[in-house]
């Protein structure tokens, strides 16, 4: 079965430099929800979108937008890098229905690594 | 004080033993209770999820969860070595609290030949 694909993999990046991390969902998954995940923590929630539209938002920097385009792929843009952004980034999908959205699957994460 | 804890281990034992991971949280919102599994520098994949009170098996894994005590709990039987991993409890408190994800900081287990 298709799983979520998140692109790249490994990213390297020096302090100041911009980086861009895509997320491609489950198919007919319709919410995607992108978490930071530091050296030996758990993942920090930092933004979601359903239906194209921002639909919860959570620890997440000024520094960093994102958006979800009309194939449901998302991208999260993260400006102005800092040593402290180096973590894992998840992209995790659901499908629709109210239990359903709680269900949510994730990709095998982009590591980013500020230089 | 985080809305989830978890004893983060690490946790060891011999193949074959019955495994006990565990979780509390305080938030009374949290409705959805789902048990994630991450292998070293993988993502989370999903074992169980529950919603409200009371033990969903499936396989080797049992999860239980008690509203009252705001107590989750997943049970390992016949434990393998391919089993060593970290467990992520995870909850979510829909609808005011949308659908993100509240972690625990994850248990390692460890099962050894």
């Amino acid at each position: 079965a298709a799983g979520v694909i998140q692109s790249p993999r490994h990213l390297i990046k020096e302090k100041r430099e911009t980086a861009t991390l895509k997320c491609y969902p489950i198919p007919r998954h319709d919410t995607v929800y992108w978490y930071q995940q530091g050296p030996g923590q758990d993942p920090q929630f930092l933004i979601s979108f359903y239906e194209k539209m921002q639909s919860d938002k959570g620890s997440i920097p000024d520094r960093f937008s994102a958006q979800q385009f009309s194939d449901y792929h998302s991208e999260l843009n993260m400006s102005s890098l800092e040593l402290g952004d180096s973590a894992l980034y998840f992209c995790a999908s659901s499908s629709p229905g109210q239990l359903a959205k709680n269900i949510q699957y994730f990709g095998a994460g982009t590591r980013l690594s500020v230089l | 004080q985080k809305e989830v804890e978890q004893d983060p281990g690490p946790l060891s034992v011999p193949e074959g033993a019955i495994v006990s991971l565990n979780c509390t949280y305080s938030n009374s919102a949290f409705q959805y209770f789902m048990w994630y599994r991450q292998y070293s520098r993988k993502g989370p994949e999903l074992l169980m999820y529950t919603y409200s009170s009371g033990n969903k098996e499936d396989g080797r894994f049992t999860a239980q969860v008690d509203k009252s005590s705001k107590y989750i709990s997943l049970f390992i039987r016949d434990s393998q070595p391919s089993d060593s991993a970290t467990y992520l409890c995870a909850m979510s408190a829909p609808p005011g609290g949308g659908n993100k994800l509240t972690f625990g900081t994850g248990t390692q287990l460890k099962v050894e030949l």
